[in-house]
């Protein structure tokens, strides 16, 4: 099966300053790549996602890119605020028997620092 | 629209007891998963249901675990005999059909003293 790891497991920057997620995947199958946020006490919430079809995908402040040759994809966001301080997953569809399931990263807790 | 709703919030039980913790998809979405969260850790897939496919169990960590989809739509999690090591947050998802975005609920944190 599908083998997702997340990188790093913790993350502070100042704000203002850019922050970076990275991800990796093992079945070449997968085709959808979702970002989830979840601040404390929420279930995730999505934030971004990409297709295998496309390389980079921009929503203001937040950018997804994805290289399928190496089997990785990044969550960029720039110009940090405090109300990005969350725990990030990321994930990767790959397929099975009876449907797709969604295999999730271990998560990156970032904090930005006011 | 209505979000994926669960309840309870907040379970607390004692061990060796029973419980059941519900989720409310989204209205039309025929995909529905379970997930475990432990404090400070990743999210454990459970099990998944897609529309009248019978449901992948692959990820429930024992026979005590089970799940039930009433008429594609409301999805019960039971624990029976639960035990210390039960205690995290069960999360829901839906998505309108598999391998689309999923959409989660809130949560619902069991402790098991």
């Amino acid at each position: 099966g599908e083998n997702v790891e997340q990188h790093p497991s913790t993350l502070s920057v100042q704000e203002g300053d850019s922050a970076v997620i990275k991800c990796t995947y093992s079945d070449s199958a997968s085709n959808y790549f979702p970002w989830y946020k979840q601040e404390l006490g929420k279930g995730p919430q999505l934030i971004i996602d990409i297709r295998s079809n496309v390389g980079e995908k921009k929503d203001q402040r937040i950018a997804v890119t994805l290289n399928k040759t190496a089997k990785h994809f990044s969550l960029h966001i720039t110009e940090t605020q405090p109300e990005d301080s969350a725990v990030y997953f990321c994930a990767a569809t790959s397929f099975s028997n009876t449907g797709n399931q969604f295999y999730f990263g271990t998560g990156t807790s970032l904090t930005v620092i006011p | 629209g209505a979000g994926v709703s669960q309840s309870p919030s907040n379970k607390v039980t004692e061990k060796g007891k029973d419980v059941e913790l519900r989720c409310d998809p989204i209205s039309g979405h025929t995909a529905l998963y379970w997930y475990r969260q432990s404090l400070g850790q990743g999210l454990e897939f459970l099990i998944y249901f897609q529309g009248n496919s019978a449901p992948d169990k692959s990820g429930l960590p024992s026979d005590r675990f089970s799940a039930e989809r009433t008429g594609g739509s409301v999805s019960t999690l039971t624990i029976q005999r639960t035990q210390q090591e039960d205690s995290a947050v069960y999360l829901c998802a839906s998505s309108r059909d598999s391998g689309d975005t999923q959409y989660f609920g809130p949560g619902t944190r069991l402790t098991v003293l």
